[in-house]
């Protein structure tokens, strides 16, 4: 079983749907929870972490961390094409990330 | 804001050469380097560390005579793939910071190795 689990996609919506990410991940012991994105041929850049339980908000985006479940998730309000990306989930433990797989999303006009 | 640069964005090597990868940190002094591999459709998966002046410290099956890390100065680690084979060709990328958190590291923009 893979540490952390993230659904690859790719997944298409139209401008401005509501966009849901999701990862799961087996290490009870991580401590930051992370959302990355990443364009073609680009690094990845951080967008959101957390290293509690509960949503936080940062304009269109909010990220939500379930440690119960061992569940994040990443919400895209107003999608946008430019959001068109992979997405990728990361948790930190002892300062070293493990990454999901990425999710590729498309979002058309 | 922070940047890495990374050189070559790709490169093809015939087998059994060797190949060197750059990161360059351009506006801040990156005392440690992480270096990561990503095969298609998989996640980004953690090397090595890097931190100037030592010895990098490596991943649990990540052979270090095959995969030399070197950071001699707070601006640059370079990473050389040795005697590279097919089963090497993947992307590399690299991600450096200074004291903070990983998470907050930035990232290069990735080499793409394919070996022929």
């Amino acid at each position: 079983q893979k540490e952390v689990e993230q659904d690859p996609g790719p997944l298409s919506v139209p401008e401005g749907a509501i966009v849901s990410l999701n990862c799961t991940y087996s290490n009870s012991a991580f401590q930051y929870f992370m959302w990355y994105r990443q364009y073609s041929r680009k690094g990845p850049e951080l967008l959101m972490y957390t290293y509690s339980s509960g949503n936080k908000e940062d304009g269109r985006f909010t990220a939500q961390v379930d440690k119960s479940s061992k569940y994040i998730s990443l919400f895209i309000r107003d999608s946008q094409p430019s959001d068109s990306a992979t997405y990728l989930c990361a948790m930190s433990l002892l300062n070293k990330l493990t990454f999901g797989t990425g999710t590729q999303l498309k979002v058309e006009l | 804001g922070a940047v890495v640069s990374q050189h070559p964005s790709w490169v093809i090597c015939k087998s059994g050469t060797s190949v060197k990868i750059e990161c360059r940190s351009l506006d801040f002094q990156a005392t440690t380097m992480f270096w990561y591999r990503q095969f298609p459709k998989q996640s980004l998966m953690l090397m090595a560390t890097s931190n100037e002046g030592s010895k990098a410290t490596y991943e649990q099956g990540v052979e270090k005579d095959k995969f030399l890390i070197n950071h001699a100065s707070l601006t640059l680690s370079t990473l050389t793939v040795t005697s590279a084979h097919p089963e090497d060709s993947s992307f590399y990328i690299c991600s450096g910071g200074a004291g903070q958190a990983s998470y907050g590291y930035t990232f290069g923009s990735g080499t793409r190795l394919t070996v022929v």
